[in-house]
């Protein structure tokens, strides 16, 4: 059974840094490639960026490239979602998702990490 | 970058009834690459369709997706109580990918 578990929901000051992360099981991790998307409170899916575990190629959405960094350790058949120095902007739900046999779309999900970004 | 609007932003039926969500490309869609998602309060989103009119492992035969190029649908043939929820396009044919604003079916 494909699984994605993301690590849990955070509570961070403006300008502190953060690494969430998802672990996947049940496939071949390096096969397929994990997307990250945000949600904001109450708003739609926002696409951020996709890696591929089994060489590191990522792709950025224009409007989160240099916002955060989106990483991958094969070896723990993880990925990773960062920030370098939080906005109260950056208060979301975070899910990450694998894409489907045939394409960017993503058909597993893991259940999101909720981060609160407050002063 | 493509954009999508769907509409309308919200749909009243009622159980029993026919839904018919749209979603409008702002340039053509290559290869059909657009897939449909329910989201239902407090969950991640499921994905129903892809490449158009592929319905997802365990999906209803109810849900069914159509279209090309540039306007999309997703049809719920008879409305059940459990699909009362948020339906999102997104279109993965280019780079960056893009999801719509959401249309979100409520009970009348």
């Amino acid at each position: 059974e494909v699984q994605l578990v993301q690590s849990g929901a955070e509570v961070k000051k403006p300008g502190e840094s953060l690494k969430i992360s998802c672990k996947g099981s049940g496939y071949s991790f390096t096969s397929y490639w994990i997307g990250w998307v945000r949600q904001m409170p109450g708003k739609g899916l926002e696409w951020m960026g996709i890696i591929y575990p089994g060489d590191s190629d990522t792709r950025y959405s224009p409007s989160f490239q240099g916002q955060v960094t989106i990483s991958a350790d094969k070896s723990i058949s993880t990925a990773y979602l960062q920030w370098s120095s939080l906005k109260a902007s950056d208060t979301a739900m975070y899910y990450c998702a694998r894409q489907g046999r045939s394409g960017w779309y993503w058909g597993y999900w893991g259940q999101g990490t909720l981060v609160t970004v407050s002063s | 970058e493509i954009v999508l609007t769907q509409s309308p932003g919200t749909l009243s039926l009622s159980p029993g009834e026919r839904a018919t969500l749209s979603c409008r490309a702002s340039q053509s869609v290559s290869s059909s690459y657009l897939a449909w998602y329910q989201q239902k309060p407090g969950q991640a989103p499921r994905l129903l369709i892809y490449g158009a009119s592929s319905r997802a492992t365990g999906i209803p035969d109810r849900f069914s997706g159509s279209g090309s190029g540039t306007d999309f649908t997703l049809t719920i043939s008879r409305l059940e109580p459990e699909d009362f929820a948020v339906y999102y396009c997104q279109q993965y044919g280019s780079s960056p990918l893009s999801f719509g604003q959401g249309t979100k079916v409520e009970i009348k």
